[in-house]
């Protein structure tokens, strides 16, 4: 069956970075692209972009450019989110979900959270 | 790229029905099928429940539905149960690569 697992929780201080793995199994890595996703405490979903897994283009929603890069590495059918210069509201769940049209397999999420 | 507008709540009582809107734009939801809907638990990952606007993944239950009329769609659940309460979002391609979650609804059945 298809399934996303995705890194544990991380902690970090403003100013640092995070990288953010997804690993996906089920299915071929790259027939599908993948979509990420995050969610502040108390807030609802916020599109952050998707990449394609088989050519590796990234797409970034408006105020998701520069800091937040995708990344690939196929041959463990595993995608990255690094987000750099964290702010404190970078704190959130960041989820990995498959395909953009319709996230149809979710990760479990991912714990960030930005204190000095 | 703003977020799709939906209710910020919505509630029923158990066996009635609830219908969330979905409210966006010509350049969203008004422009093409491509409307799904999660369903999301307290500290769960979202669900997805309804995909191009009125199609059921495979387990999704047929009390949940969808439509779609110009620039706002629809997501109806009859036969409301306890486990129905959640939040509900809508999501939609927003023209080319780029892609839309509405703000939420909290559903409660009281």
């Amino acid at each position: 069956q298809v399934q996303l697992v995705q890194s544990g929780s991380e902690l970090r201080k403003p100013g640092a970075s995070v990288k953010v793995s997804c690993k996906a199994s089920g299915y071929t890595f790259n027939n599908y692209g993948m979509t990420w996703v995050r969610q502040a405490p108390g807030q609802g979903l916020e599109w952050i972009g998707w990449i394609n897994t088989d050519s590796g283009s990234p797409t970034y929603a408006q105020g998701f450019t520069g800091r937040f890069i995708f990344s690939l590495d196929t041959s463990v059918s595993t995608a990255y989110l690094q987000v750099n210069n964290l702010q404190a509201e970078d704190t959130a769940i960041y989820y990995c979900a498959r395909e953009p049209k319709l996230l149809d397999s979710w990760g479990q999420g991912t714990q960030v959270t930005v204190s000095s | 790229q703003s977020a799709l507008t939906q209710p910020p709540s919505a509630s029923g009582s158990p066996g009635q029905s609830v219908t969330i809107s979905c409210t966006g734009t010509s350049s969203d939801v008004g422009g093409h099928n491509y409307v799904s809907w999660y369903q999301q638990h307290p500290g769960k990952a979202p669900k997805l429940i309804l995909y191009e606007v009125t199609k059921r993944p495979s387990g999704v239950p047929d009390r949940f539905s969808g439509s779609k009329s110009g620039y706002t769609a629809s997501l109806s659940v009859s036969g409301l149960q306890t486990d129905d309460e959640a939040d509900y979002y809508c999501y939609s391609n927003a023209g080319g690569n780029i892609w839309v979650f509405g703000g939420g609804t909290k559903l409660t059945v009281l």
